[in-house]
């Protein structure tokens, strides 16, 4: 069974640009989480999908949304790019809204 | 919101030995409490999990144990081993609802020296 899928790997933009990170979740599992991974922050929670509907988000500014498609994969968008956006970003996904399966992340660059 | 404190930053052990990282969580309607894993480079994977109605959980070599009225939750590793060495996070929740948002904390890196 193919895992949660993330891409691309490794995304390079400059300030201002706008970045578009994709994400496929197991088979099965409707909800997606988005998390960031910055450098001693840990994993800050971005956004919640389920079932096509935004269910919650964290504390970050409107620039970052996102969606999900109808066969349940999900993108987040980040808007005006600001040098502190550089992170790994984290797609999960969940069958029972409890258990986070992980993919590998794009690691998201801004110079 | 919850907010998930994570002690300690980082910890270093001789394999064999015990390690032990604690977590403080602040929403008393938290009820349900993993613990992630994530290698160097790789994805974190859930290791061990407990709900807020029992005290204690264990699996081979790993334990859990959580104090609801002090709000805080334990990681324990018996018999370290090399690859052991990893960043562990903890994090809370309230399982299920239309709030769900779990909260990690900001992860313990654990090396064990051979």
């Amino acid at each position: 069974e193919a895992g949660v899928t993330q891409s691309p790997t490794h995304l390079i933009k400059t300030r201002g640009q706008q970045a578009t990170l994709r994400c496929s979740p197991i088979s099965g599992h409707t909800s997606v989480y988005w998390y960031q991974q910055a450098l001693g922050l840990g994993l800050q929670f971005l956004l919640w999908y389920d079932e096509g509907e935004e269910r919650n988000r964290g504390n970050f500014p409107p620039r970052f949304s996102g969606r999900q498609f109808p066969n349940y994969s999900s993108e987040l968008n980040v808007n005006a790019l600001e040098l502190e956006d550089s992170a790994l970003y984290l797609c999960a996904s969940s069958l029972d809204g409890e258990k986070l399966f992980f993919g590998s992340g794009t690691q998201l660059s801004v110079l | 919101g919850e907010n998930v404190e994570q002690h300690p930053s980082t910890l270093s052990v001789q394999e064999g030995d015990s390690a032990v990282i604690k977590c403080t969580y602040s929403d008393s309607a938290s009820n349900y409490f993993p613990w992630y894993k994530q290698e160097l480079g790789k994805r974190p994977q859930l290791i061990i999990d407990i709900r807020s109605n029992v005290g204690e959980k264990k699996d081979q070599r790993i334990a859990v144990t959580l104090n609801k009225t002090a709000k805080h939750f334990s990681l324990h590793i018996t018999e370290t081993q090399p690859e052991d060495s990893a960043v562990y996070f903890c994090a809370a929740s309230r399982s299920g609802g239309s709030n769900y948002k779990l909260t990690f904390g900001k992860g313990t890196l654990l090396t064990v020296n051979p």
